[in-house]
Formats: C-alpha cells, structure tokens, sequence
C-alpha cells in the first residue's frame, strides 16, 4: 500500500484564493483525520470522518473552512477565501476503527500551504 | 476539556545522553499512543499501551503506561542523532473515535 496519499505537497497562493487540499486514505481504513500543524499552536485536529461521515468538526477554526468526503477514498478540505493566517502544513491521517477505535493513525506526507 | 499534556517542550543533549519526555492526561485514558515526527516529516506511529503499568522497549527506547493510565514516558538510552524530531504522545478522546494529541517535546542531539 501507498499510504495515505496527500496533494498538492506545497502550495503558494495570495491572500483571497481559494485552496484545495487533497487526500487518498489507506484502502480499507474507515476514519479519516484532518490536521493543521504550527509551530504557534502544535498538531491541530481541525475534523474528523467515520464511514465518510463527518463526526466532529469543532476544530474547523472558521466557516471559511470546509471539508468533504464523497467516498472512503478522497476527502478535501478546502479554506475560501485563504488569509495568511492560514499558513501550516496540513496534515491528513487514517486509521481503521473497528473493535477498538483508536488503533494507529497513518499521517500523508502533509501539505505545506503559504499564503501571501 | 480534556487535555494531553507534554513536558518538557524541548530538550538539548549530547549524544550519547539519556533523554525523557512525559505525558500527563487530565482523563484516565484507555491507551495511549506515542508517535515521532522528523524534521520536515510527518507524524509515525511507534507504539501503543494498553495496560496499566505497561512497560514496551524498542531497541532503545523504552515505554511506559502509568498505574492510573493518566500518564506516560518514553526514555531512550543512549541518545543517536538519528534520534532527532519531535515525540507526540497521544490519547483518545473519551466521547468518541478522535485522537488528542499533547504539543510534544522536540529532541535535539548534539553529535
């Protein structure tokens, strides 16, 4: 298996735009974590999906921020409009929660996003 | 709410020197994770405890579940520089399937 599988790995973009982040959990994994990592605020979990359900989005800093799961393999998260403030590295995670909940999570590569 | 709690938040050593972070809870938790972060990295999974009590070892690095699972260390012997990154030590959340994480103690080791 690939892994968990995130896109763009950088993205630059100027206050205002729209930004997209992309993730590919690992196949056969039922919950799929969102993070924001800061040096100011450490690992974040902004939401978290179950069976693509979206169970808890108190961490969702703003409305400006939104994410969705179509399917058990792609979920997005998507911030409009972008504000510097934004700038972290964005990390996806899955785990399978089955019997026990909380077994290992398996972090992508993260998204470095910079906006100017 | 409930909080994992890390200390220290750094840690400077020599190589060749022992090193300890802690993880304290404000909840009793049903496990605890540890993971490890590299420079530039992202978080890796490298052990969960269960019991309490618990003791693992990992080549170097030992692990441990405290009595009341509210808190936990992990010690490596003999810090590497390939030692270097930042240990998280994580908890489940007890109203459902989310994972809290503490804020981690970065480790930098002088060759």
């Amino acid at each position: 298996d690939a892994g968990v599988i995130q896109s763009p790995r950088h993205e630059v973009t100027e206050m205002g735009q729209e930004v997209t982040l992309r993730c590919k959990p690992i196949s056969g994994h039922n919950s799929l974590f969102w993070y924001r990592q800061t040096m100011m605020r450490g690992l974040e979990l902004l939401i978290y999906f179950n069976n693509n359900v979206p169970i808890d989005d108190s961490g969702m800093p703003e409305d400006r921020f939104s994410a969705k799961m179509p399917n058990a393999s792609f979920s997005t998260l998507k911030i409009q409009p972008s504000e510097p403030r934004d700038s972290a590295v964005y990390f996806c995670a899955s785990s399978l929660a089955g019997g026990s909940p909380h077994t290992e999570a398996f972090f992508g590569q993260g998204t470095r996003l910079t906006v100017v | 709410g409930q909080q994992v709690m890390q200390i220290p938040q750094y840690q400077h050593v020599q190589e060749g020197e022992d090193f300890t972070t802690y993880c304290n809870s404000s909840t009793t938790l049903s496990n605890i994770q540890w993971y490890k972060q590299r420079p530039g990295g992202h978080p890796v999974f490298l052990i969960q405890l269960v019991k309490s009590g618990e003791v693992k070892k990992q080549k170097r690095l030992t692990f441990q579940f405290g009595e009341a699972k509210k808190n936990s260390s992990l010690h490596i012997t003999a810090t590497q520089t390939t030692d270097v990154g930042t240990y998280f030590c994580a908890g489940p959340w007890t109203g459902g399937f989310k994972t809290i994480f503490g804020a981690g103690t970065r480790l930098f080791v002088k060759a």
